[in-house]
């Protein structure tokens, strides 16, 4: 399977803990979004990144949230101190070029207890 | 503001029937739309897209209308099949432009329409 690809697909944790997620692009992509995702809603943007460069934050992206794409080619999502209201889908997705059209892959959903 | 949304959050249709999903968009500057099809555990899975260029576009057992005189966006699906139960979602392109009016594909999502199919 080529497409986006995200570990781990489910992630319980206790408020308080530090999380981490991966998401790995399709190879050929050069851009890669983070979205959030709660039960009823659409996907939420958090960030976008083209290659390493992180180049947008949501506001929705508080200080407890970091993303990185060191290399430009998988990323990393943290969230420190986990809060209740942390619990969603997060969901990645890539992209190339100027299409504007996204690649999904199929989300770490995180519930914090 | 600028949002995205549905008409109906819910539709329910029998196998074979033809199926029309709504989509209302505020952002007049939005040149670029997405539906998307969410299956239960799984992220959204792109459909069918359309530039504010066109009026209508048709894909396999699918077309996308735009009307942007009103603001409004449709899916509509052929002989929808049980298959094709999901959430729908439609995007708009709300993204800052770069060089050269580069889109940098960042969405706004709608709320989304489950779309139920009985056999």
């Amino acid at each position: 399977d080529t497409g986006v690809s995200q570990d781990p697909r489910h992630k319980i944790t206790k408020r308080g803990q530090n999380v981490t997620f991966r998401c790995d692009p399709i190879s050929e992509h050069n851009r890669l979004y983070w979205y959030r995702q709660t039960l009823g809603q659409g996907p939420e943007f958090l960030t976008y990144f083209q290659n390493e460069a992180q180049l947008e934050k949501s506001r929705l992206l508080s200080d407890r949230f970091s993303a990185e794409r060191p290399k430009g080619s998988f990323s990393t999502l943290e969230i420190q101190r986990t809060e209740q209201g942390d619990s969603a889908m997060y969901l990645c997705a890539s992209s190339l070029g100027s299409v504007g059209l996204l690649h999904f892959g199929n989300g770490t959903r995180l519930t914090v207890t | 503001g600028e949002s995205v949304g549905l008409h109906l959050p819910t539709l329910s249709v029998q196998e074979g029937d033809n199926s029309i999903i709504n989509c209302a968009y505020s952002n007049s500057a939005s040149d670029y739309f997405i539906w998307y099809k969410q299956e239960s555990g799984k992220g959204p899975q792109f459909i069918i897209d359309i530039r504010s260029n066109m009026d209508k576009r048709q894909g396999q057992r699918v077309t996308v209308l735009l009307n942007k005189t009103v603001k409004h966006l449709s899916l509509q699906i052929a002989a929808t099949q049980p298959g094709d139960s999901a959430v729908y979602f439609c995007a708009e392109n709300l993204g800052p432009r770069g060089a050269g009016g580069t889109s940098y594909g960042k969405l706004t999502f709608g709320q989304g329409t489950i779309l139920t199919v009985h056999p």
